[in-house]
C-alpha cells in the first residue's frame, strides 16, 4: 500500500541555518504530496503542496519539489527562525478515496 | 469563519467509560475525517465521511463509531474506552466536490485536536 517515510528527528539547528527534511514515498498512480506543520499545542496546518511531477510547492520561505524519479518531496528552507520550531509532516494523497497518508513527523527545534 | 472546531479540548476517562468527540466545520465541505496521532506514528485515519449520509472505515476503526449528523458535523464515539485509545484526535474536512478525479489534490483542513487520556 501507499506509504510515506520521513527522516528521523529531532532536528536541532541554529537560527539562520539551512534546513532539509527528507521525505520519500511509495504510491501507485499519481499522488499529490503535502507538507503539514504542527506548532506546539495546535492542530496541523497545510504548509505547501504539489500535485504533479516537477511541481514546486512554496510558502513562508519553505520549498519542496515533487520528484517522481526519486519518489521524494524533501522540505527545504534557506534560513530558519526560532518561530519555525514545530513538527513537520509529509503526506501523500492518492487513489479514488482521497485519503491522506502521513509520515511519522519530524520535530524541528531552532535555537537562537 | 472558524474553520474546523473540536470539543472538548481535553478529556480524562476511566477504562470502560464512553464519550463522544464533536467536530464541526463551517466551510460547506462535503468530506470529513477523524484521525488519531500517536508518538512516532504520524496521523492515522480512523473513519471518514466522503459526503453527508456516508461513512467508511479508515486504517484503525476498531473501538470507534462515527455519525455524520449533517453536512457540518461529524462525531466520533468511544463506546468503551481503553488505555490504548489514549491519543490526540484530530478532525479534518475537505471540499469533496470534485469527486475522485480531484480528491487527491484537495487540501484537508484540520481542527485543533482533542487530547484524550484513558486511565
Amino acid at each position: 500500500g501507499d506509504s510515506v517515510t520521513q527522516m528521523e528527528g529531532p532536528v536541532t539547528l541554529s537560527e539562520e541555518a539551512f534546513l532539509t527534511i527528507n521525505c520519500t514515498y511509495t504510491a501507485t498512480g499519481y499522488p499529490s504530496l503535502f507538507w503539514y506543520v504542527q506548532y506546539p499545542g495546535e492542530g496541523l496546518q497545510l504548509l505547501l503542496k504539489a500535485t504533479k511531477a516537477d511541481d514546486k510547492g512554496s510558502n513562508k520561505g519553505f520549498e519542496a519539489t515533487y520528484r517522481k524519479e526519486t519518489t521524494s518531496f524533501h522540505l527545504e528552507k534557506g534560513s530558519v527562525q526560532v518561530s519555525d520550531s514545530a513538527v513537520y509532516f509529509c503526506a501523500l494523497r492518492g487513489g479514488n478515496t482521497g485519503k491522506l497518508i502521513f509520515g511519522q513527523g519530524t520535530t524541528l527545534q531552532v535555537k537562537p | 469563519n472558524a474553520g474546523v472546531t473540536q470539543t472538548p479540548k481535553f478529556q480524562v476517562l476511566k477504562t470502560g467509560q464512553s464519550m463522544t468527540l464533536q467536530c464541526a466545520q463551517d466551510m460547506n465541505h462535503n468530506s470529513m475525517y477523524w484521525y488519531r496521532q500517536d508518538p512516532g506514528m504520524g496521523l492515522r485515519l480512523i473513519y471518514y465521511s466522503a459526503s453527508e449520509g456516508t461513512t467508511d472505515k479508515g486504517e484503525v476503526p476498531n473501538g470507534y463509531n462515527v455519525s455524520r449528523l449533517n453536512k457540518r458535523e461529524f462525531s466520533l464515539r468511544l463506546e468503551s474506552a481503553a488505555p490504548s485509545q489514549t491519543s490526540v484526535y484530530f478532525c479534518a474536512s475537505s471540499s469533496g466536490r470534485g469527486g475522485p478525479r480531484t480528491a487527491t489534490r484537495e487540501t484537508q483542513y484540520f481542527g485543533p485536536g482533542t487530547r484524550l487520556l484513558v486511565l
